[in-house]
Order: structure tokens, then C-alpha cells, then sequence
């Protein structure tokens, strides 16, 4: 599986949009960007993910670039209850259904 | 609709004692998924079941460790002789299928057992 990079922690003001990137340079073609986030003392739960094409849902946007090496979730407009750590994980096609977690990145979104 | 639930939510054991670890799927998911999170960790993949197959057993950090799963549905992760490196939650998830990239992958993650070995 591709190795992703994302930044320790972020802060982030409360209403204002959340932008956590991640950098997977070596992802491969087939290889698809997932984002989990877990909250304090919860199970993580799935947010978002894509192959190439921008995607949309009710919970975030996740940004991919055109060579997909990178990519960014974006939260439009955070709340407390956004406060968690957030994973950007790389997944083999074919390598069955196990997910390999980062460190994440801490989001604080403050008042 | 109900999620994946575990039980116990908290254990405590002394060292050598034998654990049992139960979660309960959603309803319908062909695959399920054990994962342990230490204190100040990153979360850990340990075993998972898919249907028939046999279980991807890959993750499991020693013999003292096993999993089953009865009927395609509830499972069981039984520690043997715990010590106290064997402190963490335990995560157990389930999803339709094992296929990247569909929304039939999708991970549903239970609340956790958390595990103290004193």
C-alpha cells in the first residue's frame, strides 16, 4: 500500500471550512484515497473517498490533484464536534479489505 | 439501523487470565474486521473474515491470539494468558464487502472494548 503524509495537528476556527491535506507520492493507478476520522474515545468512521474524480457528500469534499499525488478533505464549515483525528489512507485494489492507519492529523476546532 | 455493537465496553483481567471479546456485525456484512488501538497508538489491524474464506490471520501479534466467527455473523477474539502489552481497545468492524474503491467497503467501526491487564 502506498505510504500517506499528513501534518501531526491543525487548528481550525469554528464555522470557518477545514482544509487537511495529505500527500501519497507514490500512490499507484489503481489505488484509491480514503479518509476515516475518529472522535475522542470512538470507533472511526468513514467520511469519504474517491479514485481521481472530485467527490462531494454531506459530510466533506475530498480534492484530488490531477496527478494524484495529493489530495485535501475539506470540512465547508466546522463545528466543535469535528474535533478528532482524521485518516487518509491508500488502499490496494486487490489486497483484501484491511485498513492501514496512519498517525492522522489532529484537528482542534476552536471557538 | 443497529450498528456493530461489542461487548463487553470495558474489561479488566489479571495477568494470565484468559479474555473473550465478542462483536456483532451489522446485519448482512459478509466481512468483519478486528483492529486494537494501544494507549497513544495508531490503530492495528489483526485479523478479518470474508463469507467462506479463510480468515486473513496476518495481523495477529502472537499464537496467544485467535478469532472466530460463528454462522458468517457474531465473532469472538480470545486472548490467551493476557499481559500487560496486550492493554488497548479493541475495534472491530464490519462491511458488505471486501472490493476497494464501491460504497460495499465501506468500514463500519463498533464502539470498542477496552481492555486493561493489570
Amino acid at each position: 500500500d502506498a505510504k500517506t503524509t499528513q501534518p501531526p495537528s491543525m487548528d481550525c476556527a469554528e464555522g470557518r471550512a477545514a482544509n487537511l491535506p495529505c500527500n501519497h507520492s507514490t500512490i499507484s493507478g489503481n489505488e484509491y484515497v480514503y479518509w476515516y476520522r475518529q472522535i475522542h474515545s470512538q470507533g472511526p468512521q468513514y467520511i469519504i473517498h474517491g479514485l481521481k474524480n472530485n467527490e462531494t457528500n454531506e459530510m466533506a469534499s475530498l480534492i484530488i490533484t490531477e496527478d494524484r499525488k495529493s489530495s485535501t478533505l475539506i470540512l465547508p464549515h466546522a463545528t466543535l464536534r469535528d474535533t478528532a483525528v482524521y485518516y487518509c489512507i491508500v488502499r490496494v485494489y486487490n489486497q483484501g479489505g484491511k485498513l492501514i492507519f496512519g498517525q492522522g492529523t489532529e484537528l482542534s476546532v476552536k471557538p | 439501523g443497529a450498528g456493530v455493537s461489542q461487548s463487553p465496553s470495558n474489561k479488566v483481567t489479571e495477568k494470565g487470565k484468559d479474555v473473550e471479546l465478542r462483536c456483532d456485525p451489522i446485519s448482512g456484512h459478509t466481512a468483519l474486521y478486528w483492529y486494537r488501538q494501544s494507549l497513544g497508538q495508531g490503530l492495528e489491524f489483526l485479523i478479518y473474515f470474508q463469507g467462506n474464506s479463510a480468515p486473513d490471520k496476518s495481523g495477529l501479534p502472537s499464537d496467544r491470539f485467535s478469532a472466530e466467527r460463528t454462522g458468517g455473523s457474531v465473532s469472538t477474539l480470545t486472548i490467551q494468558r493476557t499481559q500487560q502489552e496486550d492493554s488497548a481497545v479493541y475495534l472491530c468492524a464490519s462491511s458488505l464487502a471486501v472490493i476497494a474503491g464501491g460504497r460495499s467497503d465501506t468500514q463500519y467501526f463498533g464502539p470498542g472494548t477496552r481492555l486493561t491487564v493489570l
